[in-house]
């Protein structure tokens, strides 16, 4: 009965190419956010929505977009993908409706490799 | 820029001894930090977390310290287990940002 999952765990495709990833919660909490943890293992927070508010790290390109059909999901489109793109991809979510000021529960991971 | 940094890549100490891994910030905007801890091919895992207000955070063997005029804290556990054995991030929050540290690997033997 998992918290935070994501798929799929592994996502190989080529360049130039669009996709998705799905990330779901199953706490009930108010606020999600996707990761990306770059070749360094440095985590670094791409965005963090709850139904009233959307942050974005200003250095996230405008090829990644997080849609959200509901207060559960939180899906990562990205169009265009580059080589740059490769990575571990975190799906995480917090309750409250402060983002960053509470525990974050994590998905497993998606690991994206770009050819 | 690497607000956050966990100088040490790697720690090994013995089962049952004390374990003490550090962090440092740069950015005095941070007003609240949290440990993870991760294990091979899952997410990062609560552990502790503490205000800016606090000097000192304690939940069963795990204890954070903040030294805010250091821009300093770290993180406690005693006594030791294998089971700790993972990668350690630290990671700083404030003004609608979030920054991890490169992480501490934890090796403790039995």
């Amino acid at each position: 009965d998992t918290a935070v999952s994501q798929t799929p765990k592994y996502l190989v495709t080529q360049m130039g190419n669009d996709k998705s990833i799905k990330c779901e919660q199953n706490l009930g909490h108010d606020t999600m956010y996707w990761y990306k943890q770059d070749s360094k293992k440095f985590l670094k927070i791409m965005f963090s929505y709850n139904n009233k508010e959307l942050i974005i790290n200003e250095t996230v390109p405008n090829r990644f977009s997080p849609k959200s059909p509901d207060k559960a999901h939180l899906n990562l489109h990205i169009n265009s993908l580059e080589l740059g793109d490769s990575a571990v991809y975190f799906c995480a979510s917090s309750q409250g409706g402060r983002p960053f000021y509470n525990e974050q529960f994590f998905g497993p991971g998606t690991r994206l490799t770009v050819l | 820029d690497q607000q956050v940094k966990q100088n040490s890549p790697s720690l090994s100490v013995q089962e049952g001894r004390i374990s003490i891994l550090n962090c440092d910030y740069t950015n005095s905007m941070f007003d609240y930090f949290l440990w993870y801890k991760k294990y091979p091919a899952e997410g990062p895992t609560f552990l502790i977390s503490i205000s800016s207000i606090k000097d000192k955070n304690e939940d069963g063997r795990f204890t954070v310290f903040l030294n805010k005029s250091a821009k300093h804290l770290s993180l406690h556990i005693v006594p030791s287990q294998p089971g700790d054995s993972a990668v350690y991030f630290c990671a700083a929050s404030g003004n609608n940002d979030m920054r991890f540290g490169a992480g501490t690997r934890l090796t403790v033997k039995p």
